[in-house]
């Protein structure tokens, strides 16, 4: 059964940092990884989407990395702003399944 | 922006009631999902749909039934709500099993 683990849970920084969310599933018969986005209360905001036989996909100030053979995945977040505080979510494809990890908190503060 | 949308947003419902959340997408994606999430929670798949009168249960047992009538629309019924039921439920898309997934905003459903 896939598993999906993200690092940290939650995390704090300072407007204008540069960091790093940690993915990791158990399963890496995978056909794709996906980043999303979730403002409390409300659903997902699609971040990035990177197939199986990719290595990395980029969308303005975000950077996604993916390993399969080692089960991990990177979202790089350059530059941080307040609006990028949220929940950021991966989720791993099988077949046919979206499998979703728990998440890591971000709050940018000003 | 994804076109899929939730109806209603929030809804407080009685123990016993009947209530139906609706799902509409208008990208003509043919798998459709619902997932049910509670607070700080992770999401889990309950229903999916790969087409037209194609159902399946998900990952997480759940008291609800869907229906796929049209391509466009995914309903969830639960025929007698339950406290237990209180939770926020997403529903999403993909043009076919493998494609990127948009997702809804979402009902909040919270039964007393």
């Amino acid at each position: 059964k896939q598993e999906v683990t993200q690092i940290p849970a939650a995390l704090s920084v300072p407007e204008g940092e540069n960091l790093v969310l940690n993915c990791s599933f158990t399963d890496s018969a995978i056909y794709n990884l996906q980043w999303f986005r979730q403002d409390p209360g409300k659903g997902l905001t699609s971040l990035l989407l990177i197939q199986s036989s990719q290595r990395e996909q980029t969308s303005g100030r975000l950077n996604a990395s993916l390993d399969k053979s080692s089960g991990r995945s990177t979202l790089y977040i350059a530059a941080s702003q307040p609006g990028d505080s949220a929940t950021y979510l991966c989720a791993v494809r099988g077949f046919q399944k979206l499998v979703f990890g728990t998440g890591t908190r971000l709050l940018v503060s000003p | 922006e994804a076109d899929i949308y939730q109806t209603p947003r929030y809804l407080v419902i009685g123990t016993g009631k009947k209530i139906t959340l609706e799902c509409s997408q208008t990208m003509g994606h043919d798998k459709m999902y619902w997932y049910q999430q509670d607070p700080g929670m992770e999401l889990h798949l309950i229903h999916y749909s790969y087409g037209v009168n194609s159902t399946e249960k998900g990952d997480l047992s759940s008291e609800s039934t869907v229906s796929r009538i049209r391509t466009e629309h995914f309903p969830l019924t639960l025929e007698s709500a339950r406290p237990s039921h209180t939770s926020q439920y997403l529903c999403a898309s993909s043009r076919g099993g493998y494609a990127e997934a948009f997702f809804g905003q979402g009902t909040r459903l919270t039964v007393v």
